[in-house]
Parts: structure tokens; sequence; C-alpha cells
């Protein structure tokens, strides 16, 4: 089967670190992804890992380790405006298969 | 942005009506997608495409068809409208190079079936 599990809630104050973790078991395996969703609005591309070690982009890091079916994002430096849903998803072997997503953990940041 | 426009952006529909959804884009893209999100699923796959006339199903499919007679457009659509799919549905459509392809979204379509 196919599952891909993430916390459904996190919150976070302005400034600080947080981690969204995400853990998969797919058949088949051609890359993680990650997405953030604002409240109405379309889901935009952030990061992907398709080998094991971490991506840094900016405020936002993402981190894979295949044999452990993990990854997680790490978000620094929290601001108000990154409020909002994380989706992770995994893509299978098939050239342009859809992606097969974990139902999102929404990040609430106070000040 | 990946050039991809969805329409109508809202709609409401009787039960048992017939119901189209379309997706556009300018970009030449090969793969095309329909999801469906609704709170608590995520995004769950209904159809994809992958080039004119080339479509298949996906994990949500019943009670949905899809058409692509044209690069550019890819249209969903209800033949029967039920409840169950009041939903938002999002088109996305995969860009860049092979097993890399990265998957873009349109702005989304929400539906209310009464």
């Amino acid at each position: 089967g196919q599952n891909i599990d993430q916390p459904t809630e996190m919150t976070a104050t302005e400034g600080a670190i947080v981690q969204i973790n995400c853990t998969y078991q797919t058949s088949g395996f051609n890359g993680l992804f990650w997405y953030q969703q604002h409240a109405g609005e379309a889901p935009t591309f952030l990061s992907y890992n398709v080998l094991d070690g971490l991506e840094e982009k900016g405020r936002f890091s993402s981190f894979l380790s295949r044999s452990k079916g993990y990854s997680y994002l790490l978000l620094k430096e929290l601001q108000m405006k990154d409020s909002a849903s994380y989706l992770c998803a995994v893509k299978s072997l098939r050239e342009g298969t859809a992606l097969i997503f974990g139902k999102g953990t929404t990040l609430s940041v106070s000040s | 942005d990946a050039g991809i426009t969805q329409s109508p952006r809202h709609k409401v529909t009787e039960t048992g009506t017939p119901v189209t959804l379309r997706c556009h884009q300018t970009e030449n893209h090969r793969y095309m997608y329909w999801y469906r999100q609704d709170p608590g699923h995520g995004l769950r796959l209904i159809h994809y495409s992958y080039g004119v006339k080339d479509t298949d199903k996906g994990e949500v499919s019943d009670g949905y068809s899809v058409s692509r007679s044209k690069t550019e457009d890819f249209l969903l659509t209800l033949e029967s409208a039920t409840s169950s799919q009041t939903s938002v549905y999002f088109c996305a459509i995969a860009a860049g190079q092979g097993r890399t392809d990265t998957q873009y979204f349109g702005p989304g379509t929400r539906l209310t079936v009464l």
C-alpha cells in the first residue's frame, strides 16, 4: 500500500524554527516534494529531494532519508506569512506519474 | 507562474446535472492532471493525461471522465453531479525533464453540488 503521514497541526511563534516531519511508505520512489498552500489558494512548489541529505533554499530546508522513508521541512526565522498548510508528496518511478500527497500540516505562526 | 488557468473558478449546481471544468495551459506541457481536495483527505488524483487523447484513471476516478483533444486543454466532466463531488478541483501540469519534473497547480475551481 501507499501511505504518507505528517502531523495535522503545528504552532510556532515569529522568529522561531519549526520542523515538519513526513514519513512515507510507497511502491517505488522517485522523489519527495514539499508544497505550501495558503488558505483558499493553490499549492505552490517549495522543494524537491531525490537523494539523501539536506537541500537548502533561503529560510526553508528539506531533508530526505530514503532508507528510513522520512523527510522533514525546516522553516527558519518564521514570519506571520508562513502560516499555511504544508503538503508532503511522493512521486513514483514512472515518468509523469502523479504525486501521492499526505493530508498536510497546518502551521499557525503567532506573534 | 506556469501559465495555467481554470474555468469556472466557482460553480454551484444541482444534483444530477452535468458539469464540465476546463484547464488551460499556455506552455505546451505534455502531462496534465486533475486532483480534488477535501478536508481530511488531502489532494487526490482523479485522472491524468500524458498527451493528446491519452488519459488514464487515478485514485478517485468514479463518476468523472476527461478529454484532451488539444495539448493546451484538459477537460473534467461530471456526467451527473452528486453531493459527494462537492470539492475544490485543481488542475496541474508537470514541467521539467523526465523524472525530475515538478508539478505546478492552477488556481482551482470550487464546486458545490446541492
